[in-house]
């Protein structure tokens, strides 16, 4: 199976500041058809998760421009640029390429 | 809208059965795959089980191969998870999720 590795777990921030998490994947997750299915949710607490960023980069429709999601290969990162109250919860990456699909383990983001 | 709405969770002793239900709305239901994701309390994500548009593709987790099944019928744009043997380990809150959308979830309890 492909394991998702995230870092840090716990990210304390100041509201205002930037953030920025780690998903590696033991594998390449590119796909036979080019694509890379790499995703980023959110879960705020006592919420379902919501997906906030598909294929490394794209966004969802209604998921403020102050995410952002890049990478390649087996490493990529999730960054929020000015960090909101509304921002705190737990975000995971998932891979969408292999068989069975893995999530990381969770990154907790919460204010300073 | 998409709109997902799990059922069918309780408590259930070890070794028992359960079927959990998805009502689906909003979307073309019978064109996409679907996908069942838990949570066990305090817990990451786990990915479950997969089924393709057609029921002709599907996957499980290891973790639950042999003793869930997955269906659905596109003439009731329903999901559904038929799970046998349960398990404390199987405790979890599970989701339905489609197109990166994830219903409210539905609690199962393993306990004698």
């Amino acid at each position: 199976d492909v394991v998702m590795t995230q870092s840090p777990l716990s990210l304390p921030v100041t509201l205002g500041q930037p953030a920025s998490i780690s998903c590696r994947s033991s594998q390449s997750l590119v796909y036979s058809d080019g694509n890379t299915y790499l995703t980023w949710f959110q879960q705020r607490p006592g919420q379902s998760p919501r997906r906030l960023i598909y294929k490394v980069s794209n966004r969802d429709s209604g998921v403020p421009d102050r995410f952002s999601g890049s990478g390649s290969g087996t490493d990529f990162t999730l960054k929020i640029s000015r960090v909101e109250a509304e921002d705190v919860g737990v975000y995971y990456c998932m891979q969408g390429t292999h068989w069975p699909r893995t999530f990381g383990q969770g990154t907790k983001v919460e204010i300073k | 809208e998409v709109q997902l709405v799990e059922s069918g969770g309780g408590l259930v002793q070890p070794g028992g059965s359960l079927r959990l239900s998805c009502a689906a709305s909003g979307f073309t239901f019978s064109s996409y795959n679907m996908n069942w994701v838990r949570q066990a309390p305090g817990k990451g994500l786990e990915w479950v089980s997969h089924i393709s548009s057609g029921s002709d593709t599907i996957y499980y987790a290891d973790s639950v191969k042999g003793r869930f099944t997955i269906s659905r019928d596109n003439a009731k744009n329903s999901l559904y998870l038929q799970m046998n043997s349960l398990r404390d380990e199987d405790m979890a809150v599970y989701y339905c999720v489609v197109k990166g959308r994830w219903g409210q979830g539905t609690l199962v309890t393993v306990s004698s």
